[in-house]
């Protein structure tokens, strides 16, 4: 098993909340990145950053930001949460170097807005 | 911009019968990396097997092997000897300049 982790597994809140999806791993990698995947479906990259202090928006746009203070930590905020944010949302890591290939998920946010 | 197809939604297996999983993908690069990724339900996404675009030898780990085309851009993962633990949705994506682009998933069913 790879050792990036996401809290909560589960939230289930309503409209109009702020809410921070926590994502950190403890393999020294410097790339980390977002996903938003509707089950069942495929994956959606809204954001990623390659390494402190750097973040950078992905292929599909989201009301999310993140930030990269610390090399092991990658958080994603929602200010204000609608359904429309409902989804699950991964996050993951990879190794320096280029074209190495190979993400390390996490297990996923499962976000719910009422 | 690079696009990744599977054609299959869905998929069934019978137990230790063999199935072959479908990808195509669009692109202008000559050096690129494709892979193939296990989503189990509710369990993390793992890399299953990889191949590097200049290699012309179809990668092979244990019961899992491709076949890559590289003119025709095409990659299917094929599964020997399925195994009921093999259930999980497949994700084929493709990666040139550090970004992967995945295709729409492929659910694998195994029958016991």
């Amino acid at each position: 098993e790879a050792d990036i982790y996401q809290t909560p597994r589960y939230l289930v809140i309503g409209t109009g909340k702020k809410i921070t999806l926590e994502c950190s791993q403890t393999m020294g990698h410097d790339k980390m990145y977002w996903y938003q995947q509707d089950p069942g479906m495929e994956l959606h990259l809204i954001h990623y950053s390659y390494g402190v202090n750097s973040t950078e928006k992905g292929d599909l746009s989201s009301e999310s930001t993140v930030s990269r203070i610390r090399t092991e930590h990658f958080p994603l905020t929602l200010e204000s949460a609608r359904p429309s944010h409902t989804s699950q949302y991964l996050c993951a890591s990879s190794r320096p170097g280029l074209n190495t290939g190979e993400l390390f998920f996490g297990e996923g946010s499962r976000l719910t807005v009422l | 911009a690079q696009t990744v197809t599977q054609s299959q939604p869905e998929m069934s297996v019978q137990e230790a019968e063999t199935v072959t999983l479908s990808c195509t993908y669009d692109t202008s690069e000559s050096d690129y990396y494709l892979f193939w990724y296990k989503q189990p339900p509710s369990r993390q996404m793992i890399l299953v097997i990889r191949q590097e675009a200049y290699k012309q030898q179809n990668a092979t780990e244990n019961r899992f092997s491709v076949n890559f085309q590289k003119a025709a851009k095409s990659f299917s993962l094929k599964i020997s000897d399925s195994q009921l633990g093999d259930a999980a949705m497949y994700f084929c994506a493709y990666e040139a300049g550090n970004m992967l682009t995945f295709g729409g998933g492929t659910r694998l069913m195994v029958k016991p």
